[in-house]
């Protein structure tokens, strides 16, 4: 089984501030773990993954997110925020024990302020 | 490459009608995904494909939900009959392999009223 918590359902961050979207997983075997984000009215897109090469994943637009074995996270960070970050933010796990299925988290919505 | 396409965009019925929703993935993924998205319950697995054959489909919330491919490039799921709280975003996505992630569609908003 595997499943991924999202801590936070809402996150607002000034213009400049740090972003960082909190992502814990659970997994039997180890995990593939993804992080997606979503503009309103349209699909999810995806920002970067971990499939077990380095730890440290750099993905689109800035982010990145460090896998950490000992503590089951996969945050998601980004130095600066931007006004055009705002958007829905999803984490996903899967593993090779569920085909290519990915369980999806209840997503993270981040606000930046000016 | 046009990405995952998914139509209708929008679709609104009446409860009792029959609904099909329709996706042509990435041209080569040979696997297909339905998912749903509610604010309640968030993204689900309904069922997913793989050379156009189901893999998983534990995640179909009922018998009135029924998912075809019937080839490589088009796939529908159809509600018969549908109920209001059959009111969801539903995505398709395709991925290459395991470890790729999937590419999204854009999304079928429906509304049973």
């Amino acid at each position: 089984a595997q499943s991924v918590t999202q801590l936070g359902s809402h996150v607002s961050v000034s213009e400049g501030a740090l972003v960082l979207l909190r992502c814990n997983y659970s997994s039997s075997v180890p995990p593939y773990l993804f992080w997606y984000v979503q503009y309103p009215n349209q699909g999810l897109q995806l920002l970067l993954k971990y499939t077990s090469a380095a730890t440290l994943v750099k993905g689109i637009n800035g982010f990145e997110a460090e896998f950490k074995k000992s503590e089951t996270s996969f945050h998601l960070t980004k130095p600066s925020a931007h006004m055009s970050d705002a958007a829905e933010y999803f984490c996903a796990v899967g593993n090779s024990n569920s085909g290519y299925a990915l369980n999806f988290g209840k997503g993270t919505s981040l606000l930046v302020t000016p | 490459d046009a990405g995952v396409i998914q139509s209708p965009r929008h679709e609104v019925t009446e409860m009792g009608q029959e609904v099909t929703l329709r996706c042509k993935p990435i041209s080569g993924h040979d696997y297909l995904f339905w998912y749903r998205q509610t604010m309640m319950r968030g993204l689900e697995l309904l069922i997913y494909f793989n050379n156009n054959v189901p893999i998983d489909d534990s995640g179909m919330p009922e018998d009135r939900f029924s998912a075809k491919m019937p080839n490589a490039s088009f796939s529908t799921l159809k509600i018969q009959p549908s109920e209001p709280r059959d009111s969801a975003v539903y995505f398709c996505a395709s991925s290459l392999r395991q470890g790729d992630g999937y590419t999204f569609g854009s999304g079928t908003r429906l509304t049973v009223v």
